[in-house]
């Protein structure tokens, strides 16, 4: 059975500051792995999703790699914002057909 | 992205009553769509997964006859809180998925539904 951890659980950082939030899983026949925006109240934003054949994707100031050897993804923030302030989640399937596994997210706060 | 709405966003009720919550797929057909709750500060728990024309598949300890679950067509699914309970009180939240050529399988999540019992 699939299971996400993300490290650290919470993070301050001042603004400007670039910052990477990591995810590991235990099970590396993923076929693709998602990281995910949460505002306080809020459903979920999706950010990137890469795809188990990629090693990373840009979005603006976000880039995440995948590493399936490893188990591991992470979330590079460059140039944070306090508008960047949420719980950041990652999540990953076993399968196409399976449901998202997630992590219990990282809480971001960027102090101005 | 593809976007996906929930109806009603916020609900409160008294115990003992039935509560409806809809999911819909807004400009995509969705046959998976998947239910989750959330309780405050802890991450998202998987329901159900709902398949459209067919019973949902309930992740182990949910109670399908608690929790009912309808998808009837490929852009609704409804999950109906029967005889809720002070418990039931929690933060409710779909996703559909995008299948076929290029979509990778991605979900998107609707907004949520905070459920508050009395």
């Amino acid at each position: 059975k699939q299971e996400v951890t993300q490290i650290p659980a919470a993070l301050s950082v001042p603004e400007g500051e670039n910052l990477v939030l990591n995810c590991s899983f235990t099970d590396s026949a993923i076929y693709n792995l998602q990281w995910f925006r949460q505002d306080p109240g809020k459903g979920l934003t999706s950010l990137l999703l890469i795809q188990s054949s990629q090693r990373e994707q840009t979005s603006g100031r976000l880039n995440a790699s995948l590493d399936k050897s490893s188990g591991r993804s992470t979330l590079y923030i460059a140039a944070s914002q306090p508008g960047d302030s949420a719980t950041y989640l990652c999540a990953a399937p076993n399968s196409g057909n399976t449901p998202l596994v997630f992590g219990k997210g990282t809480r971001l706060s960027v102090i101005a | 992205g593809a976007v996906v709405s929930q109806h009603p966003s916020r609900v409160i009720c008294k115990s003992g009553t039935s509560v409806k919550i809809e999911c819909r797929s807004l400009d995509f057909q969705a046959t998976t769509m998947f239910w989750y709750r959330q309780f405050p500060k802890q991450s998202l728990m998987l329901m159900a997964t709902s398949n459209e024309g067919s019973k949902a598949t309930y992740e182990q300890g949910v109670e399908k006859d608690k929790f009912l679950i309808n998808h009837a067509s490929l852009t609704l699914s409804t999950l109906t809180v029967t005889s809720a309970h002070p418990e039931d009180s929690s933060f409710y939240i779909c996703s559909a998925r995008v299948t076929g050529a290029h979509s990778y399988n991605e979900q998107f999540f609707g907004p949520g539904t905070r459920l508050t019992v009395l």
